[in-house]
């Protein structure tokens, strides 16, 4: 069983739209919840981080957990082109004292003008 | 956030040699990692670089292919061995905070063994 999974996509959406990112992680003690953006040949950049259930805002991202369904969105609102990128959830599950992190396949968004 | 570079930023390398990277952390960094992805597909945890001591290797990495130093605080080095194609990948170094889940990435070594 996969620990975090995404849809990998890839996920289309115009400009100006709400372009809308799910995950689903199996260990239910997970504490930590990440989404990193990556662009092609670029490493990991962390936008997002969210801990407790209900929603994160900053900017046009939203964060969204629910921990009773083992659920975690990412919202981008007002999408524009230079959102395209890969996205990223990354799970740190609970007693992982070495800061392990599992990390998602990732879902390639594409916002065209 | 956490300042991580890395070196060198990409290489081609020859079947059968082997390739050190090195990752200098800033001081806000107590906990460093190395990664590995390969084409088109996520993060994949190599080890955790222990400062002074072994590393701690994920399932499927052994230390006489990837061996790992950490001498000080605020530095790393992995190298990887004995190349084969099949090791042409990016290497992110990671580096963690004390007291914090986040995690920051270097920007990555493109290796192509030929």
């Amino acid at each position: 069983q996969k620990e975090v999974e995404q849809n990998s996509g890839p996920l289309s959406v115009p400009e100006g739209a709400i372009a809308s990112l799910n995950c689903t992680y199996s260990d239910r003690g997970s504490q930590s919840f990440f989404w990193y953006r990556q662009y092609s040949g670029k490493s990991p950049e962390l936008i997002m981080s969210i801990y407790s259930n209900g929603d994160k805002e900053d900017g046009r991202f939203t964060a969204q957990l629910n921990k009773a369904s083992q659920y975690v969105s990412l919202l981008i609102r007002d999408a524009q082109p230079s959102d395209s990128a890969t996205y990223l959830c990354v799970v740190k599950n609970r007693g992982s004292t070495l800061g392990r992190l599992y990390f998602g396949r990732g879902t390639q968004l594409t916002v065209w003008p | 956030s956490a300042v991580i570079s890395q070196k060198p930023s990409r290489d081609i390398c020859q079947r059968g040699t082997s390739l050190t990277i090195q990752c200098q952390v800033d001081s806000q960094v107590t906990m460093m990692f190395w990664y590995r992805q390969q084409p088109g597909q996520s993060l994949t945890l190599i080890a955790t670089a222990n400062q002074g001591s072994e590393a701690t290797y994920e399932s499927g990495f052994v230390i006489d292919k990837f061996p790992i130093s950490r001498p000080n605080l605020t530095f790393s080095t992995l190298t990887v061995s004995n190349m084969s194609p099949e090791d042409s990948s990016i290497y992110l170094c990671s580096g963690r905070g004390r007291d914090t889940d986040t995690q920051y990435f270097g920007p990555g070594t493109r290796l192509t063994v030929l």
